[in-house]
């Protein structure tokens, strides 16, 4: 167990709806970063918060939006969802930035139908 | 295309043998990370290797770093039917303010 927790656990949503998933960070740590996983691949880096700014962004369109708050919490929020956004969210929290270890959630599975 | 790609794909040892999984990556690093994944859930750290070290050791695990070639070996020795899961590096450039994964070695552990 690292401490982060991820909610909802499982999500089932259609074409053009918009989710929010929610994501706590293991004490004391300030960093919050968010991945996308499709089934038989890896995880591919959508953004990373730093103490409430976003500190860094992958390959995705502005749809996918974040929030992180003053208690270093995290929101992702995905707007007209797609089939292709079919796959496992996962955050995960650091102390610092990238070049400190992240601790990982386990992941929220959103299905779009 | 992947930042970090792991190879091979995937791998199936006896119980007790050893395991290689191999990671290359095409831009510069600040550091390394291997993770463990069991089957859609949340990731595992493993361990993190520096750009400027060159091997580390956890218990049975062995992490090597050659920045020259751009690659980075783990081994793990002695091997369980309960490592057996997904392995996948990550490599870290902070001036690129980003994390990337590879696709990952599925390796399988026989009793």
């Amino acid at each position: 167990e690292t401490g982060v927790t991820q909610s909802p656990t499982h999500l089932i949503k259609t074409r053009g709806q918009q989710v929010t998933l929610r994501c706590s960070s293991q004490s004391g740590h300030n960093t919050v970063s968010w991945y996308q996983q499709a089934l038989g691949q890896g995880p591919q880096f959508i953004f990373q918060y730093y103490r409430e700014e976003e500190n860094g962004r992958g390959n995705f369109p502005p749809r996918f939006s974040g929030l992180q708050f003053p208690n270093y919490s995290s929101e992702l929020n995905v707007n007209a969802l797609e089939l292709d956004d079919s796959a496992l969210y996962l955050c995960a929290s650091s102390f610092a930035d990238h070049t400190d270890t992240q601790y990982f959630g386990p992941g929220t599975r959103l299905t779009v139908l | 295309s992947q930042q970090g790609e792991e190879d091979p794909q995937a791998l199936s040892i006896q119980e007790g043998e050893n395991a290689t999984m191999n990671c290359s990556y095409k831009t510069s690093i600040n550091n390394l990370q291997w993770y463990r994944q069991n089957s859609g859930r949340g990731l595992v750290h493993l361990i993190l290797i520096r750009s400027n070290e060159r091997e580390k050791h956890s218990g049975r695990l062995r992490v090597t770093l050659d920045t020259s070639k751009k690659s980075s070996s783990l081994l793990i020795t002695a091997s369980r039917a309960a490592d057996t899961a997904s392995y996948f590096c990550a490599t870290i450039n902070t001036n690129a303010g980003k994390s990337t994964f590879g696709d990952g070695t599925t390796l399988t552990v026989k009793p």
